[in-house]
């Protein structure tokens, strides 16, 4: 079946600097690529999306690239705040309906003070 | 306060019994779903539900049922529970399924364990 791979399990930084966290997926009619955080104990949180009529889309410090041709996207989250440590899922589907969403495992981001 | 309502956070249940999943969400939404996340697996879909009607059903055992009393309360019943059924159940909503990706909102969660 289709898959998304998150090649980062665990990502640790520091304070201030960028993190990148990187997914591939399989499925060349992957249209939408959302990304959600997971804090401890919480549920999963919306953080930012890019469908594929573009290639960057930028919200504050969350930046998102998408290479079609690689199959490849990208979170950069730059200026990292303690804050920004939680546990960060991509996902990616053919169609617009969450049902067909196919997840990532989720990278366990760490910014150190 | 939270948006979504999950109940209860933990359950412990044995191997047979049956469990019921609470939820409810003060959104306004339309469409609720249900998914669970195992360790070492990728989040799962399990169904989709819009105006209290099944809309998608990616899960293959009939022992999980949905149950929707009111547009805002999607529950999940498990029965002949099984130790591999040991997740955590996350319930989401969206504003609708017409078919567009929308931003999914999520509770926070059941931990089952079964033993």
């Amino acid at each position: 079946g289709e898959k998304v791979e998150q090649h980062e399990s665990t990502l640790s930084v520091r304070e201030g600097d960028s993190a990148v966290i990187n997914c591939t997926y399989t499925d060349t009619a992957s249209s939408y690529f959302p990304w959600y955080k997971q804090e401890a104990g919480k549920g999963l949180h919306f953080v930012i999306d890019i469908r594929s009529n573009v290639d960057r889309k930028q919200s504050q410090r969350l930046i998102v690239l998408l290479d079609k041709k690689a199959k490849r996207f990208s979170l950069h989250i730059t200026a990292t705040q303690p804050e920004d440590s939680a546990i960060y899922f991509c996902a990616a589907s053919k169609v617009g309906d969450n049902s067909k969403l196919i997840w990532g495992l989720g990278t366990s981001l760490v910014v150190n003070p | 306060d939270p948006k979504i309502i999950q109940k209860p956070k933990y359950l412990v249940a044995v191997t047979g019994s049956e469990k019921i999943l609470i939820c409810e969400q003060y959104l306004g939404h339309n469409a609720m779903y249900w998914y669970r996340q195992s360790a070492k697996k990728p989040l799962e879909f399990m169904f989709s539900y819009s105006y209290q009607k099944l809309m998608d059903n990616q899960t293959a055992s009939s022992r999980f049922q949905p149950q929707s009393s009111k547009k805002n309360h999607l529950d999940l019943q498990i029965t002949a529970l099984k130790p591999d059924d040991s997740a955590t159940y996350f319930c989401a909503s969206s504003q609708w399924t017409g078919g567009s990706a929308e931003t999914l909102y999520f509770g926070s969660g059941t931990r089952l364990t079964v033993l």
